[in-house]
């Protein structure tokens, strides 16, 4: 059981390149998001979905966008990369969004701008 | 809007020290609490959750938490630490009831010393 997959692990960008970052999960869970964990800021969260079909904005979407492709996947996009984008991108899932459910995490994508 | 404060950014215990690593929130409704660790190089990973009931929790590894509702607090404690123990430590937090993710604190970081 994989749980949340993530890919690419790491990436190097160059300032203006676009990126997509995927995410899948295979615990057929309803409510997908994105993390970005900086050092000192801990985990903030750019997007989510609660469930196919719908996508909504965390506390940073500023320079992403997201999609919810299907119930398993997630993605990422970086239209136009900026050296403030580097971090580290963490996907999570749970089964419902919101509640009690916790969420489980991906290894995490860590993605350097230059 | 919820936030989570931990005052503590990076304590070091010696082997077989106790420890209480603190977690306020600001939220006037009820909320689910929850802390996560975060090994070096690893994903965030579910301790323990309280959601209702006895507010004193127990979780994996040793570690339990309190929930005081008059002080807002939830401090995540440990008898005896090892040195196993050093990571990253989360505490966050979200709404019982609606469709809101959680809401994370910045970390603590925890080196446990031989």
């Amino acid at each position: 059981n994989a749980g949340v997959t993530q890919t690419p692990k790491f990436q190097v960008l160059k300032t203006g390149q676009s990126m997509t970052l995927q995410c899948a999960q295979d615990m057929n869970h309803n409510s997908m998001y994105w993390y970005r964990q900086d050092p000192g800021m801990g985990l903030r969260l750019i997007y989510y979905s609660a469930s196919e079909g719908t996508t909504d904005k965390g506390e940073v979407p500023n320079g992403y966008n997201v999609s919810r492709l299907n119930k398993r996947e997630f993605s990422l996009r970086l239209e136009s990369a900026a050296p403030s984008q580097t971090s580290v991108y963490f996907c999570a899932s749970s089964e419902l969004g919101g509640g009690n459910q916790p969420q489980h995490f991906g290894d995490g994508t860590r993605l350097s701008i230059l | 809007a919820q936030s989570v404060s931990q005052h503590n950014h990076h304590v070091i215990l010696s082997e077989a020290a106790s420890l209480e690593l603190g977690c306020n929130y600001s939220y006037g409704g009820t909320v689910n609490l929850f802390w996560y660790v975060q090994y070096p190089g690893q994903h965030l990973q579910l301790l323990l959750k309280y959601f209702s009931g006895d507010p004193l929790v127990k979780g994996i590894k040793g570690f339990e938490a309190e929930f005081i509702k008059s002080k807002f607090s939830f401090n995540l404690r440990k008898p005896s630490v090892q040195w196993s123990d050093t990571a990253e430590y989360f505490c966050a937090v979200n709404s019982y009831s609606g469709n809101t993710p959680l809401v994370f604190g910045k970390g603590t970081r925890l080196s446990v010393i031989a």
